[in-house]
């Protein structure tokens, strides 16, 4: 079975300081990989995926998430931070239809 | 695209009753999907459909659980006999399948349940 394991309920970082959100996967197969951003009171938004059609996926908002297959990992990075980006973030795994998200990520950002 | 709906957006209920949901997706939008999301968790899979054929259900759709697609448009989620551990965020996504890949799944604002 698929799962992703997401490291650190929450996180804090400063305004202007790199984010790093980790996600590890476990899965027999290539994985296909999302992560998501949910801010409250709201539904989830696509930030990225990957499809195996490139290891360095570029999302929105100026997020990009590397799979490393040897680490089984799916890392959510920015450069710099900004105040809106604090919500929180999942990554997700999908065997096919349904998504299987992890626990989720807090980001909160100090001015 | 005017994006997933769902109403209603609150739904305050006593234990025992019944609640209906209703979720609208992107139009020509194949794929409809629920979730439910308790706080501080991931959103968990509920059931889909595509058209009108529910394709999967989750061990958690107990049988006070029903959810249809009957036109492969809108979609009802329909909780019989609520309980307190019912009270959640109930989640809709859409998405259209594709040749090749995954779909992309675009969520609604979401159905929050409250329980008393």
């Amino acid at each position: 079975a698929q799962s992703v394991t997401q490291l650190g309920s929450h996180v804090s970082v400063s305004e202007g300081a790199l984010v790093l959100l980790r996600c590890n996967y476990s899965s027999s197969v290539p994985p296909y990989l999302f992560w998501y951003v949910q801010y409250p009171n709201q539904g989830l938004q696509l930030l990225l995926k990957y499809t195996s059609a490139a290891t360095l996926v570029k999302g929105i908002n100026g997020f990009e998430a590397e799979f490393k297959k040897s680490e089984t990992s799916f890392h959510l990075t920015k450069p710099s931070a900004h105040m809106s980006d604090a919500a929180e973030y999942f990554c997700a795994v999908t065997p096919g239809g349904k998504l299987i998200f992890g626990q989720g990520t807090e980001l909160s950002v100090k001015p | 695209d005017t994006g997933v709906s769902q109403d209603p957006r609150h739904k305050i209920t006593k234990r025992g009753q019944n609640v209906t949901f209703r979720c609208d997706p992107i139009s020509e939008h194949n794929r409809l999907y629920w979730y439910r999301q308790t706080l501080g968790q991931g959103p968990e899979f509920l059931t889909y459909f595509q058209n009108e054929a529910q394709l999967e259900k989750s061990r958690l759709l107990s049988d006070r659980f029903s959810a249809e697609r009957p036109k492969g448009s809108f979609s009802t989620l329909e909780i019989q006999r609520t309980e307190q551990g019912d009270s959640a965020m109930y989640l809709c996504a859409s998405s259209r399948t594709s040749g090749g890949g995954p779909d992309t799944q675009y969520f609604g604002p979401g159905t929050r349940l409250t329980v008393l």
